[in-house]
Parts: C-alpha cells; sequence; structure tokens
C-alpha cells in the first residue's frame, strides 16, 4: 500500500538549515509529484513546495530559502531550509498528488515531521 | 498569489444538522478547487475534488458545488466523525494556496 513517511525535523535556531525527507513506497514514484504542506501550532494548512514530474514550485513566503528536490532512485523527496525564521516553526507534511485528470489532488498524506525554530 | 477566503471561520452544530461552507478565491479558477477534513492530530484526508467530485470511500452526505470564484462544501446530517476543520485548496495554479479553514464543532 502507499506509504509516505517523513523525517528530518527537529529544533533549530534561527538562521539554521534543516533537510526534510519524504520517503515513500507502494506506488510508481517517477509517475507522480510530491508536494510539502505545514501547519504551524495552532494554525491552518500551508501550502510549501512542489517536487512535480517536471519541474518545482514554491510558496511566495519560501523567499528563496527552501530547495525541493527528489531522488527517484531512493523514491524520497527532500526539503532543504536554510536561513529559517520562527515563523518557519510547524509541521511538515508530504503528501501525493494523485493527479485525478487535471486536478491536483492530495491522496495520500504522512504523518508529519515536527520543526521547531526557536533560540 | 491565489487568495483563499473560506467562511465561516467556525460554527456549531449538532448531529443531523445540515452544514454548509463557503470558499470564494481571488480570482476566476474554474472549477479547480478541493476540499479537505482535518480531525486534531492527524493528517489532511481529501473529500472532493474538481469542486464537486466525492473522492473514492467519502460519505455520500459530503457534496461540493461551485464555478469560477465561489464554493461550498456542505455535509447532510451531520455525523458525530465529522466534527473537525475543513480546508479548500485551489489547484488552478501555483503556488497553491489553501482557505484559512473552517472548524465543525458540536452544540
Amino acid at each position: 500500500q502507499v506509504q509516505m513517511v517523513e523525517s528530518g525535523g527537529g529544533v533549530v535556531q534561527p538562521g539554521g538549515s534543516l533537510r526534510l525527507s519524504c520517503a515513500t513506497s507502494g506506488f510508481t514514484f517517477t509517475t507522480y509529484g510530491i508536494h510539502w504542506v505545514r501547519q504551524g501550532p495552532g494554525k491552518g494548512l500551508e501550502y510549501v513546495a512542489a517536487a512535480r514530474i517536471n519541474g518545482k514550485n514554491y510558496a511566495d513566503f519560501v523567499e528563496g530559502r527552501f530547495t525541493v528536490s527528489r531522488d527517484n532512485s531512493k523514491n524520497t523527496v527532500f526539503l532543504q531550509m536554510d536561513s529559517l525564521r520562527v515563523e518557519d516553526t510547524a509541521m511538515y507534511y508530504c503528501t501525493r498528488d494523485g493527479h485525478t485528470g487535471n486536478y491536483v489532488t492530495f491522496d495520500y498524506w504522512g504523518l508529519g515531521t515536527l520543526v521547531t525554530v526557536s533560540s | 498569489a491565489i487568495q483563499m477566503t473560506q467562511s465561516p471561520s467556525s460554527l456549531s452544530a449538532s448531529v443531523g444538522d445540515r452544514v454548509t461552507i463557503t470558499c470564494r478565491a481571488s480570482q476566476d479558477i474554474r472549477n479547480e478547487l478541493g476540499w479537505y477534513q482535518q480531525k486534531p492530530g492527524q493528517a489532511p484526508k481529501l473529500l472532493i475534488s474538481a469542486a464537486s467530485s466525492l473522492h473514492s470511500g467519502v460519505p455520500s452526505r459530503f457534496s461540493g458545488s461551485g464555478y469560477g470564484t465561489d464554493f461550498t462544501l456542505s455535509i447532510n446530517s451531520l455525523q458525530p466523525e465529522d466534527f473537525a476543520t475543513y480546508y479548500c485548496l485551489q489547484d488552478y495554479n501555483q503556488p497553491l494556496t489553501f482557505g484559512g479553514g473552517t472548524k465543525v464543532e458540536m452544540k
């Protein structure tokens, strides 16, 4: 069955870096886009980035600080986060785009990995 | 980026009630909108895509409608397991954007 497992979260000081991983299994990785969504404490969902089959996208707030990549040999997507800010504190989820027709459909999600940016 | 405005931000309802949540886009997004349900401590779950297409396994009491800028998620005969927070997501263009969420609480 489809599985998505995030890792790499932790506590980091402002200005620091973290690399999150999203390990996947149970589907043909190379034919699906994988996206990152975050949720700050007590807040709503916020779109972060996409590692699509043929490109990458980022939310406006990223401002060049995050880089998404995919390793097709490991069925894994990475989110490199640099110049972290306190406001980046959140649970980070990876999710698969089931691409139902031409629509983005986040049909499978991981359980999330927690990132805390604090001095 | 396209702004998605959800209303209300919260509502109180009873089991058996019909609940309606709205989402308004800052520009025309055709029908490229999805709805997600999230319960505390859990990842979100897909309910509806393409504004009105029910995802596999989602109960038929959930329905979606709308086109252009105004969209609605309805829940007929609210069940105990439906108390949760609901989010819309526009997938018309990148970056994708979520609405602020609607928390459905027990009255």
